[in-house]
């Protein structure tokens, strides 16, 4: 089975700071990875994903992710942040063959002016 | 196209209550599912759907009871309601061939459920 933990429930940032939001993953198989975001009483949209190749890969809203296999990790930076990037951010997996996708217990972004 | 709509937004129930909430996505998508929000613990698999007439439990079944008539259409049966039901709860629909490349998973906006 795999799980997926996000290692900060709430992380407070400075506006124009740059921000990491960090995700660790567990899984015996090959994994989809995945970034969604869910701004204030709305559902989630993706904002990136890694499937294979590239290990950095860039997302929407100027948020990028790395996929490290050997420290099963997939953490979330973005260089500057915005107010508007203040939202619930949740990290999945999705083991290779496999139907469901397992989210982490996702980390509140607060960006402070 | 609408995406993934969900009714009601919101739902206050007394206990032993049964309701049914309901989604449904126009994007003729095979893969539908239903999840829980609860805070600290993300998103949580209640039941999904990989086609009409298929249904499959997911992590937290227990107390819900799904069925998939239709392609558009993958409704959510509280039998009776308890107070642990209270939760937020997300509709999502997807493209996906059984074991293949994982299309993005389009997310409802949510029905906010209170069992007092």
């Amino acid at each position: 089975a795999q799980s997926v933990t996000q290692l900060d429930s709430q992380v407070p940032v400075f506006e124009e700071a740059p921000v990491e939001l960090r995700c660790n993953y567990s899984s015996s198989v090959s994994v989809y990875l995945f970034w969604y975001v869910q701004y204030p009483n709305q559902g989630l949209q993706l904002l990136l994903k890694y499937l294979s190749g590239s290990t950095l890969v860039k997302g929407i809203n100027g948020f990028e992710a790395e996929f490290n296999k050997s420290q099963t990790s997939f953490h979330l930076r973005k260089p500057s942040v915005h107010i508007s990037d203040t939202a619930e951010y949740f990290c999945a997996v999705r083991a290779q063959g496999a139907q469901k996708l397992v989210f982490g217990q996702g980390t509140r972004l607060t960006i402070n002016p | 196209n609408a995406g993934v709509t969900q009714t009601p937004k919101f739902q206050v129930l007394k206990t032993g209550q049964s309701m049914t909430l309901q989604c449904a996505q126009d994007m003729n998508h095979e893969y539908m599912s239903w999840y829980r929000q609860d805070p600290g613990m993300g998103l949580r698999l209640i039941h999904y759907s990989v086609g009409a007439g298929i249904t499959d439990q997911g992590e937290v079944p227990n107390g819900y009871n799904v069925s998939r008539s239709t392609t558009e259409d993958f409704p959510l049966r509280l039998l009776s309601a308890a107070p642990s039901q209270t939760s937020v709860y997300f509709c999502a629909s997807s493209y996906s061939p059984l074991g293949g490349y994982p299309y993005e998973q389009y997310f409802g906006p949510g029905t906010r459920l209170t069992v007092t």
